[in-house]
């Protein structure tokens, strides 16, 4: 059974930083693409950034380029997510979410994700 | 970017009842490259159709999707209990990969 949890999310002062991870279980972690999804309280979804399996294709959303940085470790089956430079709008659930094999596509998986809140 | 439009707002149905869910996209979808998802209070998304009418691996033969280029439907063909929840459409034709802003379905 495929499992995604993240962990790592918490209070935060506005320019601050937080690194979030997520690891994964029940699936090869290395021939997948993964995400990071996030939903402010209330909100709807959207979409922050895309891993590829091997790391050589990275893509970020416009509102958190420059300051936020996703990574892997395919050996350890985990993913993470460097938030620099944090604001008060980034204050969400964050959640990973698997990609389909090759391909930015849909989302078939998700975690129960991490709240980040960014107040002073 | 691609911008989704999701109608109703909200939709007050009684369990039994049949629920259609609209997403408009402001261009084409290409491909109809287009998923849906549920997601019940305090839980996570979970995929429920993509390819505009493709039911992703355990969803009921109840939920179904059809529509190409920039109009989609979610049909729930009769609600059950644990089917009141918000569904959010989604584009993966072009990027940035773009969410509706959902649909609540709530109980009348």
């Amino acid at each position: 059974e495929v499992h995604l949890v993240e962990s790592g999310g918490g209070l935060v002062q506005p320019g601050g930083s937080l690194r979030l991870s997520c690891a994964a279980s029940g699936f090869t972690f290395r021939s997948y693409g993964m995400n990071w999804v996030r939903q402010a309280p209330g909100k709807g979804l959207e979409w922050v950034s895309f891993i590829s399996s091997s790391s050589d294709v990275i893509y970020y959303a416009d509102s958190v380029k420059g300051r936020f940085t996703i990574s892997r470790d395919n050996a350890r089956n985990s993913l993470f997510l460097q938030m620099n430079s944090l604001r008060d709008d980034d204050s969400a659930v964050y959640y990973c979410a698997r990609d389909q094999p090759g391909s930015c596509y849909y989302f078939d998986y998700w975690g129960q994700g991490t709240l980040l809140t960014v107040s002073s | 970017e691609i911008v989704l439009t999701q109608s109703p707002g909200t939709l007050s149905l009684s369990p039994g009842e049949r629920a259609t869910l609209s997403c408009r996209a402001s261009q084409s979808v290409s491909s109809n490259y287009l998923a849906w998802y549920q997601q019940r209070p305090g839980q996570a998304p979970r995929l429920l159709i993509y390819g505009a009418s493709s039911r992703a691996t355990g969803i009921p033969d109840r939920f179904s999707g059809s529509g190409s280029v920039t109009d989609f439907t979610l049909t729930i063909s009769r609600l059950e209990p644990e089917d009141f929840a918000v569904y959010y459409c989604q584009q993966y034709g072009d990027s940035p990969r773009t969410f509706g802003l959902g649909t609540k379905v709530e109980i009348k």
